[in-house]
């Protein structure tokens, strides 16, 4: 049964260039958290989506972020004009539904630098 | 706003003793807490989780206290072994789903 799966593991952009950042979930789950990791720091909350449909951005930056988890496919967390600040790791997190107290399980993240 | 704090960066414990994290939060609405392992490079690993309903959760050799009066959680690892250096991070929510709050990690060196 394979686990969250991210890609790309590592993406290198220049100033002003698009990010896009793919997450299947693991089989069965519908749900999927984006969380961003700052160096030296702890995860952080961006957006939290079912399929179709967005259920918590309370996390998201206002400008040049947005989140999609389309009927096929995997989510895609997508970045514009990126700036060095969005330099960081980006973990992808996934579980069944909306049960009781339900585990995430996190995907091995995708390390984007920005020059 | 920071509702969840772990106070020590890092925490150094010889193999075979006791490993004690701490993790303190502000917001008494929080239902869920959970526990991950994080290795350099990787995404954090699930390790163990505990309701507000209860006080103790074992599993193995890790176990975490929730003490909610003093809104407090620790996670206890006995016996330490060297695989078990890496960053802890410890982990609420409000409701039965939805978004994670972390702490900003402690990382465990254990040492021969």
């Amino acid at each position: 049964n394979a686990g969250v799966m991210q890609n790309p593991r590592h993406l290198v952009r220049r100033r002003g260039q698009e990010a896009r950042l793919r997450c299947s979930p693991m089989k069965g789950h519908s749900h999927v958290y984006w969380y961003r990791q700052l160096p030296e720091e702890g995860l952080k909350f961006m957006v939290y989506l079912q399929k179709e449909n967005i259920i918590d951005e309370s996390g998201m930056p206002k400008e040049r972020f947005s989140a999609e988890f389309p009927k096929e496919g995997p989510s895609i967390l997508r970045i514009q004009q990126v700036v060095r600040g969005d330099s960081a790791a980006y973990f992808c997190a996934s579980s069944p539904g909306q049960g009781i107290r339900e585990t995430q399980y996190f995907g091995p993240g995708t390390r984007l630098l920005v020059l | 706003d920071q509702q969840v704090k772990q106070n020590s960066p890092s925490l150094s414990v010889q193999e075979g003793r006791i490993s004690i994290l701490n993790c303190d939060y502000t917001n008494s609405m929080f239902d869920y807490f959970l526990w991950y392992k994080k290795y350099p490079a990787e995404g954090p690993t699930f390790l163990i989780s505990i309701s507000s309903i209860k006080d103790k959760n074992e599993d193995g050799r890790f176990t975490v206290f929730l003490n909610k009066s003093a809104k407090h959680l620790s996670l206890h690892i006995v016996p330490s072994q060297p695989g078990d250096s890496a960053v802890y991070f410890c982990a609420a929510r409000l409701n039965s789903w939805g978004k994670l709050q972390f702490g900003a990690g402690t990382q465990v060196v254990v040492t021969p």
